[in-house]
């Protein structure tokens, strides 16, 4: 059974340049949130989506945007990207948007600025 | 103040050791904590996963929440060389949103 599969797995990109991130979750999950962990810390909230619409945004600038898929995929976009966007993007689903479900991650995908 | 405190460690331990994690947290809406335990460059791994106060026991781990006190535990019993790795709290209200501590570094030594 497949978990949340993210790619690509590690990327390097330049400052200014713009970078999409893939996102496939749990056959029947739903829910799709984005992740942002920079070295040290815990990951910090930057979207939710369920059903294609957006349900939750942290606090992330409008460079950070994101889809979902009638397939329940996800996209995360990030524009004019700065040396501070480095970071591992995770990704995660579950059944539902609320409730008692939990969330699994994907491995992430690695993201360096150059 | 952050909304969820977690000590960063790094701690360091002998094999067989009893280990004890904490986070403490401040918003009284949290209702679901979770412990991810976390390897070098990979994603997070649930481990533990309890609603509301009390206690949830799985193999060599425990966790425990006191609400009323603001604070959750890991233990992890009879702790061995494959459990080091970063440990992550987690917790949430009624939204997907988790709010995560910095992590604890976790070396559990042969």
């Amino acid at each position: 059974d497949a978990g949340v599969t993210q790619s690509p797995t590690h990327l390097i990109k330049t400052r200014g340049q713009h970078v999409t991130l893939r996102c496939s979750p749990i056959s029947g999950h739903k829910s799709v949130s984005w992740y942002q962990q920079v070295l040290g810390q815990g990951p910090q909230f930057i979207f939710q989506y369920y059903e294609k619409e957006e349900r939750g945004r942290g606090n992330f600038p409008d460079r950070f945007s994101a889809r979902q898929f009638p397939n329940y995929s996800s996209e995360l976009n990030v524009n004019a990207l700065l040396l501070g966007d480095s970071a591992l993007y995770l990704c995660a689903s579950r059944v539902e948007s609320s409730g008692a479900n939990v969330l699994t991650f994907g491995a992430g995908s690695r993201l360096t600025v150059l | 103040q952050k909304e969820v405190e977690q000590d960063p460690g790094p701690l360091s331990v002998p094999e067989g050791a009893i280990v004890s994690l904490n986070c403490t947290y401040s918003n009284s809406a949290f209702q679901y904590f979770m412990w991810y335990r976390q390897y070098s460059r990979k994603g997070p791994e649930l481990l533990m996963y309890t609603y509301s106060s009390g206690n949830k026991e799985d193999g060599r781990f425990t966790a425990q929440v006191d609400k009323s006190s603001k604070y959750i535990s890991l233990f992890i019993r009879d702790s061995q060389p494959s459990d080091s790795a970063t440990y992550l709290c987690a917790m949430r209200g009624n939204t997907d949103k988790l709010i995560f501590g910095t992590g604890t570094r976790l070396q559990v030594f042969p």
